[in-house]
């Protein structure tokens, strides 16, 4: 069974500085996604990056990007420029790419971490 | 319209009510999801729909019932809810199975 491991339960950055969350995972799978979610006090889950494993680069979307390491089962999280606004629960996911006749691919959380902005 | 609604947005209830919750998308989606989260946990997947069908039911207790009426909208029906049952309820949806998820803001539910 495939797990995802957030190691950091609380991180804190100053507003303007650069921070990177750590995320693991276990699989034997060769064709996976990986995601990072934000949730901030509002509640909603907002989908912030997504990486395909079988694309080298790596993903970036504006300030956010990652460092995927498909060897290492290692996909962290860098964070530029920190917003006050980035002040959020962020949790990483796995989902299989493989096709299971069907089945959904169930998004694997990790179990977060908790991201404060200090101004 | 890119988003999914969920109503309400909180709920109290009493162990005897009966109460439903309510998700909409309008995205043309053909997979809908529930979810359970307690607080500072990630979500726990309890139901997922697929054209308008249950695909997975997460060994969900009966008191939960979900419900698909078509394509847009996804209900989550409550009875005799205990209070352990107390927690952030979010709805998500993808194009289908093989795609990224999309959540809703979630109902915040408080059983009494």
């Amino acid at each position: 069974a495939q797990t995802v491991t957030q190691s950091q339960p609380e991180m804190s950055v100053q507003e303007a500085e650069t921070v990177t969350l750590s995320c693991t995972y276990d699989t034997s799978e060769s064709d996976y996604y990986l995601f990072w979610y934000k949730q901030p006090p509002s509640r909603q889950m907002i989908l912030v990056i997504r990486q395909e494993a079988y694309k080298q680069q790596n993903a970036t979307e504006n300030r956010f990007s990652v460092n995927f390491q498909k060897a290492a089962k290692s996909f962290s999280l860098k964070i530029s420029d920190s917003q006050l606004g980035d002040a959020a629960m962020y949790f990483c996911a796995y989902r299989s790419a493989m096709n299971y006749g069907g089945a959904t691919n169930k998004l694997i959380f990790g179990t977060g971490t908790l991201l404060a902005v200090q101004p | 319209d890119t988003e999914v609604t969920q109503t309400p947005k909180h709920l109290v209830m009493g162990m005897t009510n009966k109460k439903s919750l309510k998700c909409e998308q309008h995205m043309g989606h053909r997979a809908m999801y529930w979810y359970k989260q307690k607080a500072k946990k990630p979500p726990e997947l309890m139901f997922v729909y697929s054209y308008e069908k249950l695909s997975i039911n997460e060994s969900v207790p009966s008191r939960f019932s979900p419900e698909c009426p078509n394509s847009s909208l996804l209900n989550l029906h409550l009875h005799a809810l205990q209070p352990e049952d107390s927690a952030l309820y979010l709805c998500a949806s993808s194009q289908d199975l093989r795609n990224e998820q999309f959540f809703g803001p979630g109902t915040r539910l408080t059983v009494l």
